[in-house]
């Protein structure tokens, strides 16, 4: 069948530290993979999207890389802070490109 | 900025209850879509729409129809409502499928 997995449990990192976040999928041939920022109470917000012919991207203090053989996705968000403490979601470009589908995200926790 | 916008953030509804959720966004958009997120299974897509009366299941349709009557507006009606339809709803837009969408707020729905 189908997955999308993210870490369940939280991730708790103290700031300035990098954070790592993992999405691994199964029986999906995703051309495209973003991910999305979401708070309490809030929509995901749109942070990166990366495709398939691409093996990372950067943006400011986020990294995302995609290994399409290993199937697997990896979000680092370097020198973190507090501000940083979020659910973080992983969506995959599905159903012959028309449709995003979610992995149900990894909570973040960002300590002083 | 894009802006999404549903019409309330928490309604409370009686089982039966005909519900009409509302979705509007303001940059032009040619594709919408419905979400459901749920503790532990993450946001489940329910429909999605690419052009004005146009509509396509999602993964969870059943309980659930849409209205796309207008480019910019996008309804989602629960025909009778149910509590197992308790759920944050969670309306998105996006340019294309290859683009990062950007969601509404959400609604928070109680059935009782």
């Amino acid at each position: 069948s189908q997955k999308i997995e993210q870490n369940s449990e939280a991730l708790n990192i103290q700031e300035g530290k990098t954070a790592t976040l993992t999405c691994n999928y199964t029986n999906y041939s995703p051309a495209y993979l973003q991910w999305y920022r979401q708070d309490p109470g809030r929509g995901p917000v749109f942070l990166l999207l990366i495709r398939e012919n691409e093996k990372e991207k950067r943006k400011e203090r986020l990294k995302v890389t995609f290994d399409t053989t290993l199937k697997q996705s990896l979000f680092h968000i370097t020198a973190s802070q507090p501000a940083d403490s979020a659910t973080y979601l992983c969506a995959l470009l599905t159903g012959g490109g028309n449709k995003l589908t979610f992995g149900t995200g990894t909570q973040l926790k960002v300590e002083l | 900025d894009v802006k999404v916008t549903q019409s309330s953030r928490y309604l409370v509804k009686r089982t039966g209850e005909k519900v009409f959720l509302e979705c509007v966004q303001d940059m032009d958009h040619e594709n919408m879509f419905w979400y459901r997120q749920d503790p532990g299974l993450g946001l489940r897509l329910i429909y999605f729409s690419y052009d004005v009366k146009m509509k396509e299941k999602g993964d969870i349709p059943e309980g659930y129809s849409v209205s796309r009557e207008k480019k910019e507006r996008f309804s989602l009606i629960l025909e009778s409502a149910s509590t197992n339809q308790t759920s944050m709803y969670l309306c998105a837009s996006s340019f294309s499928p290859n683009y990062g969408y950007t969601f509404g707020s959400g609604t928070r729905l109680t059935v009782v």
